[in-house]
């Protein structure tokens, strides 16, 4: 069964750099979220799209921003890196909201 | 605010030794009661959702229970492979879209 594609899988940046995380939502997925999972810990809920519209906020920083597009998938956006920033960042995607979301592999992010 | 809980934070069994992990939570109303199982380094797997007091779920060795105010998943007789971190998540019913996770269990499975 297809699941949630999440691109790159690995990334580095420097500090102040920009970089931009791709998610695939599973086929016919409307709804796309995106949460920050630090070394240790449990993952963060950064912002959610239902129909290409931004449906819910978490701690999402301001230097982040995130769309979703026709085709349904989603991009974050994160500038001015911050060496803090270093993660592993999940896209989930469901069908509808307030049902059960599933997970892509992560995208692991490593400022230096 | 809504919050969960979990504990053990770390257990370790042997194979064979059923036991229980605990998700305790405090939610402003509840949607849906979410486990999930974590490998390292890999995005959580979903395994169960609860969504009533007394409901109960079932997959292979796991079984997970609801109350108003925690959730049970049950491991029996566990094996090397049930090894990962396991993660309780709660939705509510204002927010209708984020997950609030616990910390998660950690468990390890000794052959």
């Amino acid at each position: 069964a297809a699941g949630v594609i999440q691109s790159p899988r690995h990334l580095i940046k420097e500090k102040r750099e920009t970089a931009t995380l791709k998610c695939y939502p599973i086929p016919r997925h409307d709804t796309v979220y995106w949460y920050q999972q630090g070394p240790g810990q449990d993952p963060q809920f950064l912002i959610s799209f239902y129909e290409k519209m931004q449906s819910d906020k978490g701690s999402i920083p301001d230097r982040f921003s995130a769309q979703q597009f026709s085709d349904y998938h989603s991009e974050l956006n994160m500038s001015s890196l911050e060496l803090g920033d270093s993660a592993l960042y999940f896209c989930a995607s469901s069908l509808g909201r307030g049902v059960e979301a599933f997970f892509g592999q992560g995208t692991r992010l490593t400022v230096v | 605010e809504d919050q969960v809980t979990q504990s053990p934070e770390a257990l370790r069994l042997q194979e064979g030794e059923s036991s229980s992990l605990n998700c305790s939570y405090t939610v402003s109303g509840l949607r849906g009661l979410f486990w999930y199982r974590q490998d390292p380094g890999k995005g959580p797997e979903f395994l169960f959702t609860l969504y009533s007091a007394g409901e109960e779920k079932e997959k292979e060795r796991l079984k997970a229970t609801l109350t108003k105010k925690e959730s049970f998943l049950h491991i029996t007789a566990p094996k090397p492979e049930d090894s990962a971190t396991y993660l309780c998540a709660v939705q509510a019913s204002t927010g209708f879209q984020k997950l609030v996770f616990g910390t998660g269990t950690r468990l390890l499975v000794s052959p």
